[in-house]
């Protein structure tokens, strides 16, 4: 099976950077994805690791290290409507359709 | 376009009704999945479709049915609800050859009394 621990809170003032890990165990990888989700809003994209290294969108960053089987969200210029919860999420492999599993997600509070 | 829909929005079941979520896509995405979301948890897959008329269990596919009649829309059932259902339930879809992303509909929030 797979799995991916992530801590359960982080809470962080106004721009300030956050930093969210994953730490993962799979039978075989495809890649880390990340997604957002706002209280009572559906889950939405945000990023996609495929290969080593650190991809940059705007004030969110995502890192992964394969050997590690290790990856972090990296969130900066912290803003009020940056509280939200986030998931990583991995593949299967085995799997036709790219089936996700997800982490149980961390709850981010950003506090004025 | 409006992507993912979700219908209904909420509803209440009382302990051994049963209903059909309906999920449907305007994007020519050929996977759909069906996740449920405890407060607090993550997402889990209850069953997941790579095609029209394909289905495929996921993680906790107990209690509940699916069928992938046409591309666009994505049922699921509940046969005989329970309280251990109650939860909110998300449909996605993802396109073929794209990265991991899938995009959700609205969510339905159901609860079983």
């Amino acid at each position: 099976g797979q799995s991916l621990e992530q801590p359960s809170e982080v809470t962080a003032v106004e721009g300030a950077i956050v930093q969210i890990n994953c730490t993962y165990q799979t039978s075989g990888f495809y890649g880390l994805s990340w997604y957002q989700q706002h209280d009572g809003g559906a889950p939405t994209f945000l990023s996609y690791n495929g290969l080593d290294g650190l991809e940059e969108t705007g004030r969110f960053s995502s890192f992964l290290s394969r050997s590690d089987s290790y990856g972090y969200l990296l969130l900066q210029e912290l803003q009020m409507k940056d509280s939200a919860s986030y998931f990583c999420a991995v593949p299967d492999p085995k799997a036709a359709g790219n089936k996700l599993t997800f982490g149980g997600g961390t709850r981010v509070l950003v506090k004025p | 376009n409006a992507g993912v829909t979700q219908t209904p929005k909420f509803r209440v079941l009382k302990t051994g009704q049963s209903m059909t979520l309906l999920c449907a896509q305007d994007m020519n995405h050929e996977y759909m999945y069906w996740y449920r979301q405890d407060p607090g948890m993550g997402l889990r897959l209850i069953h997941y479709s790579v095609g029209e008329g394909t289905t495929a269990k996921g993680e906790v596919p107990d209690g509940y049915n699916v069928s992938r009649l046409k591309k666009q829309n994505f049922l699921l059932g509940l046969e005989s609800a329970a309280p251990s259902q109650t939860s909110v339930y998300f449909c996605a879809s993802r396109g073929v050859g794209s990265t991991d992303t899938q995009y959700f509909g609205p969510g339905t929030r159901l609860t079983v009394l």
